[in-house]
């Protein structure tokens, strides 16, 4: 079926520190791979996003990893910093661009200790 | 732009009453998306449309659940009757072009707490 598993579910790290943040995903035709945080109280933003034609993909202290092979992709977070500490959730695309959907993790709650 | 806006943003009610939820996507945006956020099952999509046309809506849990969009800058997601099990934060989302490899944009949601 449809699923995403994603690992850990709370993470705690000092400031300055990385962070990792592992999902997998059950089918293998899925090709778009999203990032999002979600602060309290708020609704979810994009941070990242990786399609299957890459391995990897950066953006600052921000850098996503795929593994086709082994259906699963990674988030980390490098030199982390307090305002880094949110919720945040991995996704895979099930289906199509336009009539699948995304399949979420159920979240990883970051804390960042100053 | 103000992003996408939703209304109210916090909502109290007994069961079963109705409760209407309002949303207003990104002025432009092709697509808008209806998600459930609990602590038991994640953020699940419910429903979503392509110009205003209902798209896929496999993942509304009830004949409870109905959803509209009227025109481009509207949509409504409606609870009818409402059940304590119903209690969630509700997202509304939109998309530009693609539905779900384009950024998907999320409102702050609405908390619902049906006592």
């Amino acid at each position: 079926g449809e699923n995403v598993e994603q690992h850990p579910s709370t993470l705690s790290v000092q400031e300055g520190d990385s962070a990792v943040i592992k999902c997998t995903y059950s089918d293998s035709a899925s090709n778009y791979f999203p990032w999002y945080k979600q602060e309290l109280g708020k609704g979810p933003q994009l941070i990242i996003d990786i399609r299957s034609n890459v391995g990897e993909k950066k953006d600052q202290r921000i850098a996503v990893t795929l593994n086709k092979t082994a259906k699963h992709f990674s988030l980390h977070i490098t030199e982390t910093q307090p305002e880094d500490s949110a919720v945040y959730f991995c996704a895979a695309i099930f289906g199509s661009s336009n009539t699948g959907k995304l399949i979420f993790g159920q979240g990883t709650t970051l804390q960042v200790k100053p | 732009d103000a992003g996408v806006i939703q209304s109210p943003r916090h909502e109290v009610t007994e069961m079963g009453q109705e409760v209407t939820l309002r949303c207003k996507p990104i002025s432009g945006h092709d697509y808008l998306f209806w998600y459930r956020q609990t602590m038991m099952r994640g953020l699940e999509l419910l429903i979503y449309f392509n110009n205003n046309v209902p798209i896929d809506d496999s993942g509304m849990p009830e004949d409870r659940f109905s959803a509209k969009m009227p025109n481009a800058s509207f949509s409504t997601l409606k609870i009818q009757p409402s059940e304590p099990r119903d209690s969630a934060v509700y997202f509304c989302a939109s998309s530009l072009r693609v539905a779900f490899t384009d950024t998907q944009y999320f409102g702050p949601g609405t908390r619902l707490t049906v006592l």
